[in-house]
């Protein structure tokens, strides 16, 4: 079974700070992760994806993860936090196409100016 | 332009009662999914449909009824309501394997 571990329930960072949130995941086969981003009341956004390939992958709004296989990790990163960024982040591992995605429990973001 | 809806985005109602939540895409996706997060905001899968073809039925309550009238649709009935269904309810769609959200429906069960 597939699962998914974000240690950190709750990062305070300052702004134009640096950013890591930490995601590991526990799969059989390859893994699809995903980072999503839920700002308050609002539905989820996809932030970025690996699915093979370059183990560094960038998505939108300047974030970046890096898949390490032996780590069974797939950090979230960001070089300059901005205050637009509190939210709450989940991590995700899908099997495939059209197969179900499960979430960690997520982490929240919380920048002070 | 938006790109996966759902309707109502709040529902407050009673115990017992029996409501629906509806979703519709516009990407032309096959696949289209719901998720409930709970209080504590952990996503958990429901249902998914592949061209109206239910695939996978987590361990939910038989009160609990998806529907799917085209590919385009797929619609959530609770019925007989209970607190433990107070949630945020999430519709997802999908081509390959990214799944795009909706702005999901909080359901309050008083």
């Amino acid at each position: 079974a597939q699962s998914v571990t974000q240690p950190d329930i709750h990062i305070t960072v300052s702004e134009g700070a640096s950013l890591e949130l930490r995601c590991n995941y526990s799969y059989g086969a390859t893994p699809y992760l995903f980072w999503y981003v839920q700002s308050p009341g609002q539905g989820l956004q996809l932030l970025l994806k690996y699915f093979s390939g370059d183990t560094l992958v960038q998505g939108i709004k300047g974030f970046e993860a890096e898949f390490k296989r032996s780590q069974s990790s797939f950090n979230l990163r960001k070089p300059s936090v901005h205050w637009s960024d509190a939210a709450e982040y989940f991590c995700a591992v899908g099997a495939g196409t059209a197969s179900k995605l499960t979430f960690g429990t997520g982490t929240r973001l919380q920048v002070t100016l | 332009d938006t790109a996966v809806s759902q309707t109502p985005k709040y529902l407050v109602t009673q115990m017992g009662n029996d409501k629906s939540i509806k979703c519709e895409q516009n990407l032309g996706h096959d696949t289209m999914y719901w998720y409930k997060q709970d209080s504590k905001k952990f996503l958990k899968i429901m249902f998914s449909y592949n061209n109206k073809e239910l695939i996978i039925n987590e361990t939910v309550p038989n009160r609990f009824s998806p529907k799917s009238p085209d590919k385009a649709h797929l619609n959530l009935h609770i019925n007989s309501l209970e607190l433990g269904d107070s949630a945020v309810y999430f519709c997802a769609s999908s081509l390959d394997r990214e799944q795009y959200f909706g702005p999901g429906t909080r359901l309050t069960v008083t």
